[in-house]
């Protein structure tokens, strides 16, 4: 199975500044078709997953542009530009290139 | 817009069986994959079973193999998720979401919760 890492499972960050999330897959994330299916999630306090990012870097229709993704291979990042209260919650990268599709622990992100 | 909305959770005793189901709107139901999604008490999210867009084949993850069998009637836009033998490690919030691109995730219902007590 991919085991996905993510660092750090805490991040207490201040209104308008930026924020990080990594993720890290124990082997690569690319698919026999070229693609990398490395999505990121983020949870709000008592409501299902959204879909934030698809394809390491492809925002979801309806989501702000200060959300983006990077990386490549084995290393992804989830960034915010400037971190708005709404923000708060759990992220979670999650690989869907091959089965089972597995899940990081989740980073929980909160306003000092 | 799409929707997808669970039903058929509830309390059930160790041992016992429960069938999930998930109404799908908004989208051609039959021309895409469906994962089955869960999320204990406090908890991170595990993926628990996935179905092919027609049905032709199906992936349960090591836990449930066995015990659960996914399935979907697409002449109804409906996805189940039948659970037998269930655990007390089964409790959790199971969610029904929609693939976009091969195994990856779009859209998520809001979950039915299972709890399994005695």
């Amino acid at each position: 199975d991919v085991v996905m890492t993510q660092t750090p499972l805490s991040s207490p960050v201040t209104l308008g500044q930026p924020a990080s999330i990594s993720c890290r897959s124990s082997q690569s994330l690319v698919h026999s078709d070229g693609n990398t299916y490395l999505s990121w999630l983020q949870q709000r306090p008592g409501q299902p997953p959204r879909l934030l990012i698809y394809k390491i870097s492809n925002r979801f229709s309806g989501v702000p542009d200060r959300f983006s993704g990077s990386g490549a291979g084995t290393d992804f990042t989830l960034k915010i530009s400037r971190v708005e209260a709404e923000d708060v919650g759990v992220y979670y990268c999650t690989q869907g290139t091959q089965f089972p599709v597995t899940f990081g622990q989740g980073t929980r992100l909160e306003i000092k | 817009q799409v929707q997808l909305v669970e039903s058929g959770g509830g309390v059930v005793q160790p041992g016992g069986s429960l069938r999930l189901s998930c109404a799908a709107s908004g989208f051609t139901f039959s021309s895409y994959g469906m994962h089955w999604v869960r999320q204990g008490p406090g908890k991170g999210l595990e993926w628990v079973a996935f179905i092919r867009f027609d049905g032709s084949n199906s992936y349960y993850a090591g836990s449930v193999k066995g015990r659960f069998t996914i399935s979907r009637d697409n002449s109804k836009n409906t996805l189940y998720l039948q659970m037998n033998s269930l655990r007390p490690e089964d409790t959790a919030v199971y969610y029904c979401a929609k693939v976009a691109h091969l195994l990856e995730f779009d859209y998520w219902g809001q979950g039915t919760l299972v709890t399994v007590s005695s």
